[in-house]
């Protein structure tokens, strides 16, 4: 069984903070995704990354995915009150039909 | 822009009533999922769907059912509702293209079972 764990949990911090949040796993996935849930709402994705040890950048959202593929990880610079919100990874299901495995996700709070 | 719908929002339902969620996806996807959120756990899978009347069970089938009589529909029917069935449900749908797994999910709906 695939699973992806997310830390930390939950995180509340003040604006223009810097924050890294991680999604890591002892299995292996071809492509990871990171999505965004705000209140009210259903996940949005922001970034998809696919080969191991690639940055892609998104404004001040830098995301990585590990060498090995196993891992990848979601930093803000300068956190802004239009960051908060539910910060999920995802990868792609070996036993395919497009499935995605879910982390278990990070609740962002950035307070003015 | 896609948009996926889901019937409700907000539902409360007793013990033993069954519940039927509805959701329907405006861009032609072959895929569609049925999710449920609960905190600290992430999204899960309950059922999916990669063409009509073709379904699939996810990671958490047992109480659920789900129908697919038209590509743009997927319903998620609770037989038989219990109070460990409270939670978020979200549905998805992917085009199924090679190479494509984002996922387009509606609002999600908060079902309670008093």
């Amino acid at each position: 069984t695939q699973l992806l764990e997310q830390s930390p949990q939950f995180l509340s911090i003040q604006e223009g903070e810097n924050l890294t949040v991680y999604c890591n796993s002892s299995s292996v996935f071809s492509s990871l995704q990171w999505y965004r849930q705000e209140p009210g709402e259903g996940p949005v994705l922001l970034v998809t990354v696919v080969t191991g040890g690639e940055v892609k950048k998104l404004k001040r959202l830098t995301f990585q995915f590990g060498d090995a593929r196993k891992d990848s990880s979601l930093h803000i610079t300068a956190a802004q009150p239009g960051d908060t919100g539910l910060y999920l990874c995802a990868g792609e299901s070996n036993t395919g039909f497009q499935k995605l495995v879910f982390g278990t996700g990070t609740r962002l709070l950035v307070s003015p | 822009d896609v948009k996926v719908t889901q019937s409700s929002r907000y539902l409360v339902k007793r013990t033993g009533e069954k519940v039927f969620l509805e959701c329907v996806q405006d861009m032609d996807h072959e895929n569609m999922f049925w999710y449920r959120q609960d905190p600290g756990l992430g999204l899960r899978l309950i059922y999916f769907s990669y063409d009509v009347k073709m379904k699939e069970k996810g990671d958490i089938p047992e109480g659920y059912s789900v129908s697919r009589e038209k590509k743009e529909r997927f319903s998620l029917i609770l037989e038989s509702a219990s109070t460990n069935q409270t939670s978020m449900y979200l549905c998805a749908s992917s085009s199924g293209g090679t190479g494509s797994y984002e996922q387009y999910f509606g609002p999600g709906t908060r079902l309670t079972v008093t």
